[in-house]
């Protein structure tokens, strides 16, 4: 069964801090993408990476960055946390060309 | 500017019924469509996809239409059933590898019984 695992469900952080939100997949898969969902807004893409040590900006990169050191393992970093960063955030991954894609589980992520 | 949208944010249909829901994009490269559903504090689960060759792709109950002159797509689903209820995600990637996945904002399916 495929899998994308996120480190944590739910999140509490305050203002200022550096966070860092792990996502993992075990299906070998070359891309892997962060998105943020907020109501009315859908799923917005923060960054994605197609291969290891690679990396695109996608629609709002900004206040974030990423590490893809090892194929299945992609972490989005908050520089500074901010409460308007407050969000659901979404993993997921996909073969080299996207014909599907699979999610993890999401964090919930409240800056305080 | 969005390259994916679903303009009607909300949907009610009767149980039983057929729920119809809208897609547009702008980008002509795009190839490969996908949708999505998903229930609040969950990740979205895949349902479905088709392919730019095809103009029509069709699973259990659900079934996806491709206009491509219109740059248009239409997830039919049939009989819908309360546990339809959720968001629905419409999805659409490039013909180049590596590239992006880019959601439309959802629309809200309510199925009463």
């Amino acid at each position: 069964d495929v899998k994308v695992t996120q480190s944590s469900r739910y999140l509490v952080k305050r203002t200022g801090e550096k966070v860092f939100l792990e996502c993992v997949q075990d299906m070998d898969h070359e891309n892997m993408f962060w998105y943020r969902q907020d109501p009315g807004l859908g799923l917005r893409l923060i960054y994605f990476s197609y291969d290891v040590k690679m990396k695109e900006k996608g629609d709002i990169p900004e206040g974030y960055s990423v590490s893809r050191e090892k194929k299945e393992r992609f972490s989005l970093i908050l520089e500074s946390a901010s409460t308007n960063q407050t969000s659901m955030y979404l993993c997921a991954s996909s073969p080299y060309r996207v014909t599907e894609a699979f999610f993890g589980q999401g964090t919930r992520l409240t800056v305080v | 500017d969005q390259q994916v949208k679903q303009n009607s944010p909300s949907l009610s249909v009767q149980e039983g019924r057929i729920s119809i829901l809208n897609c547009d994009y702008t980008n002509s490269m795009f190839d490969y469509f996908l949708w999505y559903k998903k229930y609040p504090a969950e990740g979205p689960t895949f349902l479905i996809s088709i392919s730019s060759i095809k103009d029509k792709n069709e699973d259990g109950r659900f079934t996806v239409f491709l206009n491509k002159s219109a740059k248009h797509l239409s997830l039919h689903i049939v009989p819908s059933q309360p546990g339809d209820s959720a968001v629905y995600f419409c999805a659409a990637s490039g013909n180049q590898a590596g590239t992006a996945l880019i959601f439309g904002k959802g629309t809200t399916l309510s199925v009463s019984s």
